[in-house]
């Protein structure tokens, strides 16, 4: 059962466009949401993430939307570069038998063209 | 900055090998993860450990167990290896969110471990 779903597997979006990444999830319990990035041949790195009290949170380029109601989450990149090119993963975390365990996503591949 | 180390980038095995995969992190952390990445399957997790000598179970644990028993060392062990467990191993860790007082539950990757079995 996938409670972290990211229906698209990949994007395209010319360099200097908002990229739109999307993500949704089933278990009301989640309660902090992590974007990672993902280079070829290497590991993820932490994006951004936000607190599920918040509906919105903003570094620089990047801004992860939250609707609670919808279960839903975007990033969202402005404007994109080529350098963004990757595997973004969404990630949601909750308490669970005393831990706090993180779901990952299955990934969405970014392709910012110049 | 944290770093956490795997020991190969690329392994190649054979059916019913026994495999270890070794992780170290540099970070003093108590949490460590063990992952396996596949195409159109994203990051699932195989097993955590959150102190030393302890371990439990994540979402896929089925051909594997785990070693902890130095806190910057997390070993993930494939008893027999077989060709369904060809895979991208990732391990990470993370420090404990009560001794930060918040929700850190930021999670450091290594480089992953390109497993192959023939």
């Amino acid at each position: 059962d996938q409670q972290v779903k990211q229906n698209s597997p990949s994007l395209s979006v010319q360099e200097g466009r908002i990229s739109i990444l999307n993500c949704d999830y089933t278990n009301s319990m989640f309660d902090y949401f992590l974007w990672y990035k993902k280079y070829p041949a290497e590991g993820p790195t932490f994006l951004i993430s936000i607190s599920s009290i918040k509906d919105k949170n903003e570094d620089g380029r990047f801004t992860v939307f939250l609707n609670k109601s919808a279960k839903h989450l975007s990033l969202h990149i402005v404007p994109s570069q080529p350098g963004d090119s990757a595997v973004y993963f969404c990630a949601a975390s909750s308490y669970s038998g005393g831990y706090q365990k993180v779901t990952f996503g299955t990934g969405t591949k970014l392709q910012v063209i110049p | 900055d944290v770093k956490v180390t795997q020991s190969s980038r690329y392994l190649v095995k054979r059916t019913g090998e026994k495999v270890f995969l070794e992780c170290v992190q540099d970070m003093d952390h108590e949490n460590m993860f063990w992952y396996r990445q596949d195409p159109g399957l994203g990051l699932r997790l195989i097993y955590f450990s959150y102190d030393v000598k302890m371990k439990e179970k994540g979402d896929i644990p089925e051909g594997y167990s785990v070693s902890r028993e130095k806190k910057e060392r997390f070993s993930l062990i494939l008893e027999s290896a077989s060709t369904n467990q060809t895979s991208m191993y990732l391990c990470a860790s993370s420090l404990d969110p009560g001794l930060a007082g918040g929700p850190t539950d930021t999670q450091y990757f290594g480089p992953g471990t390109r497993l192959t079995v023939l």
